[in-house]
């Protein structure tokens, strides 16, 4: 069983509508982050958190919020979807020990119309 | 402002034959440094890394080169393999910071 997992994998929505993706761990790490990866851009962190109860912000967090329902859970949400939001998103994990190895989960390929 | 730069989206190798991945980053404060593996459908695999306190760093067919005046990393794959046909992302960070700042990848294709 794979130790990160995103839902959905695919996912085509039409702009205006909100949508969730989501991330869940059964690595025991405490570290959660949110990523988007566009052509010719690599891989760009939207949202990061350490814990539950903190949460914060990456270099490209304007019209996407988290939230961290549990350690091994954490979701991104698109209030209201723009086509420029089309892009192949990541969740990823770390240890607070090793905080730099991050385990990355498979993707997920969003298309907003 | 791309602090790390993969100038290469492509390369191709001749099986059994040596693989370099360039990097370069503008960023001083970077001291660690880390190359990510990503096939098709899936999501990038930690590979290797390297301190700016070394520059070298080695496991089995990879090799991970750090020249810091230069600004400067390279990832060594010898012998190469089929296998290792995939996307590389370079990233570096400050040590202890848990915000990696990705490169633009370099698609590796081995021929066989």
């Amino acid at each position: 069983d794979a130790d990160v997992t995103q839902t959905p994998r695919n996912r085509i929505t039409k702009t205006g509508k909100r949508i969730m993706l989501e991330c869940s761990q059964t690595k025991g790490h405490d570290r959660m982050y949110w990523y988007r990866q566009d052509p010719g851009l690599g891989l760009r962190l939207i949202y990061y958190s350490f814990d539950v109860k903190d949460i914060n912000k990456g270099e490209i967090s304007d019209g996407y919020s988290v939230s961290r329902q549990a350690q091994a859970k954490f979701s991104l949400s698109l209030e209201s979807a723009i086509p420029n939001q089309t892009a192949l998103y990541f969740c990823a994990t770390s240890d607070s020990l090793l905080q730099e190895t991050q385990y990355f989960g498979p993707g997920t390929r969003l298309l907003v119309l | 402002d791309q602090q790390v730069k993969q100038n290469s989206p492509s390369l191709s190798v001749q099986e059994g034959r040596i693989s370099i991945l360039n990097c370069d980053y503008t960023n001083s404060m970077f001291d660690y440094f880390l190359w990510y593996k990503k096939y098709p459908a899936e999501g990038p695999t930690f590979l290797i890394s390297i301190s700016s306190i070394k520059d070298k760093n080695e496991d089995g067919r990879f090799t991970v080169f750090l020249n810091k005046s230069a600004k400067h990393l390279s990832l060594h794959i010898v012998p190469s393999q089929p296998g290792d046909s995939a996307v590389y992302f370079c990233a570096a960070t400050m040590w202890g910071n848990e915000k990696l700042t990705f490169g633009t990848g370099t698609r590796l294709t081995i021929i066989p």
